[in-house]
């Protein structure tokens, strides 16, 4: 089976700061990675993904992620924090052996991003 | 660009309707999925498809069932609503490429069970 925790509910950052956005996860075997950003009464808009190689991962609006296979984390990075980013986060994962079922999520963290 | 759309964004339903909600993606498609998203739980697959025709359960499929007739389209339906199945509901579609591959999402429908 495979899970993913967001630690956090919630994560206040002031605007211009740098954010960090965490997530652990759990696969059986080697794990795909997703970040994806949910604007209020809207879908899921894709951010980055970690399938293989270089474990820092660049996404868009300026959003990166570190895969760390040691820790079995995937946190959500960017240098310096917009008020438009604030919104709800989800990390993702697939086993990488697995067949063509759906993510695994985590519960969300909520971003919000202080003026 | 990917698109993905649903018939609703807001619905209303009383307890016992029969409920359908629709799911189109216009990329040729072969993967589609039902999640229901709560506060507090993140998202949870309903249902999955990788075919017309063919359908698989995800991790919460009881009450729900799904149809897929054509390629581009992917059903979900209540059978008979109830309260507990008052939720936001997305849609999802991917290539059929393996596992990395990524899912693009429709903009949801919340739907109210009265």
């Amino acid at each position: 089976a495979q899970s993913v925790a967001q630690p956090e509910d919630q994560v206040n950052v002031a605007e211009g700061n740098p954010l960090t956005v965490k997530c652990t996860y759990s696969v059986s075997g080697n794990p795909y990675l997703f970040w994806y950003v949910q604007y209020p009464n809207r879908g899921l808009q894709f951010l980055l993904k970690y399938i293989t190689g270089d474990n820092l991962v660049k996404g868009s609006y300026g959003f990166e992620a570190e895969f760390n296979k040691s820790q079995t984390s995937f946190h959500l990075k960017k240098p310096s924090a917009l008020v438009s980013d604030s919104a709800l986060y989800f990390c993702a994962v697939r086993d990488m052996g697995g067949g063509a079922d759906g993510l695994t999520f985590g519960k969300g963290t909520h971003l919000i991003i202080q003026p | 660009d990917v698109k993905v759309t649903q018939s609703s964004r807001y619905l209303v339903k009383r307890t016992g309707e029969k409920v359908f909600l629709e799911c189109v993606q216009d990329m040729d498609h072969e993967n589609m999925f039902w999640y229901r998203q709560d506060p507090g739980l993140g998202l949870r697959l309903i249902y999955f498809s990788y075919d017309v025709k063919m359908k698989e359960k995800g991790d919460i499929p009881e009450g729900y069932s799904v149809s897929r007739e054509k390629k581009e389209r992917f059903s979900l339906i209540l059978e008979s609503a109830s309260t507990n199945q008052t939720s936001m509901y997305l849609c999802a579609s991917t290539r059929f490429g393996g596992t990395s591959e990524t899912q693009y999402f429709g903009p949801g429908t919340r739907l109210l069970v009265l």
